[in-house]
């Protein structure tokens, strides 16, 4: 067990709507990382928040937003969602979220678009 | 274009049969690089985070090293709990702020 919680576990939606992924990192730690995995693109980086704030974006796309509360838990939402998005969602923590930084992940989301 | 490639991608083995996994990366200024174990439908699982060239870490059967252009994971003696996706990711863009991820190496080891 990682500390990092993630909920749902799986989520099944339709095409169009929109869901919120939640993410809880580690006691301690202030950085936040989101990654989506599918099988055909493998663990691709979408976006990272230190201390709630935005601090590096991958292939995130614009349907897809994310941010940071103050008490340090994450949300992912995904708008007008495609049958491309099914895929398993991971957050990660780090302590300080430097480039070196130990990131541990959690259980994922799996969500299924249908 | 910085690049993570790994290789194979999938790799038999029998118990006790000792074998090497390979990532090799085109990173300009590499500030480190991690390997991961992941097991179907889990989180990525931390092993190793190597620093500098000529870098060896190790961990039960597993050892890492890092070279100039790549790295290595050796295990030896697998047994068959050694099976799962091995997964290197190195830290990218300005500050190292982005990680790339490999496609893995997904490990099977037959008792």
């Amino acid at each position: 067990d990682s500390g990092v919680t993630q909920t749902p576990k799986h989520l099944i939606t339709a095409t169009g709507q929109r869901v919120t992924l939640r993410c809880s990192p580690r006691s301690g730690d202030l950085s936040v990382y989101w990654y989506q995995q599918s099988l055909d693109q493998g663990l691709q980086f979408l976006i990272q928040y230190y201390n709630g704030e935005e601090r590096a974006k991958g292939n995130i796309l614009e349907r897809f937003s994310a941010q940071q509360f103050p008490d340090l838990h994450s949300e992912l939402n995904l708008s007008s969602l495609e049958l491309g998005d099914s895929a398993l969602y991971f957050c990660a923590s780090s302590v300080q979220g430097g480039a070196t930084d130990t990131q541990y992940f959690g259980p994922g989301t799996r969500l299924t678009v249908l | 274009e910085d690049q993570v490639t790994q290789s194979p991608e999938a790799l038999r083995l029998q118990e006790g049969e000792s074998s090497s996994l390979n990532c090799s990366y085109t990173v300009s200024g590499l500030r480190g690089l991690f390997w991961y174990r992941q097991d179907p439908g889990k989180g990525p699982e931390f092993l190793f985070t190597l620093y500098s060239a000529g870098e060896e870490k190790e961990k039960e059967r597993l050892k890492a090293t890092l070279t100039k252009k790549e790295s290595f994971l050796h295990i030896t003696a697998p047994k068959p709990e050694d099976s799962a996706t091995y997964l290197c990711a190195v830290p990218l863009g300005s500050g190292g702020f982005k990680t790339i991820f490999g496609a893995g190496t997904r490990l099977f080891v037959k008792a």
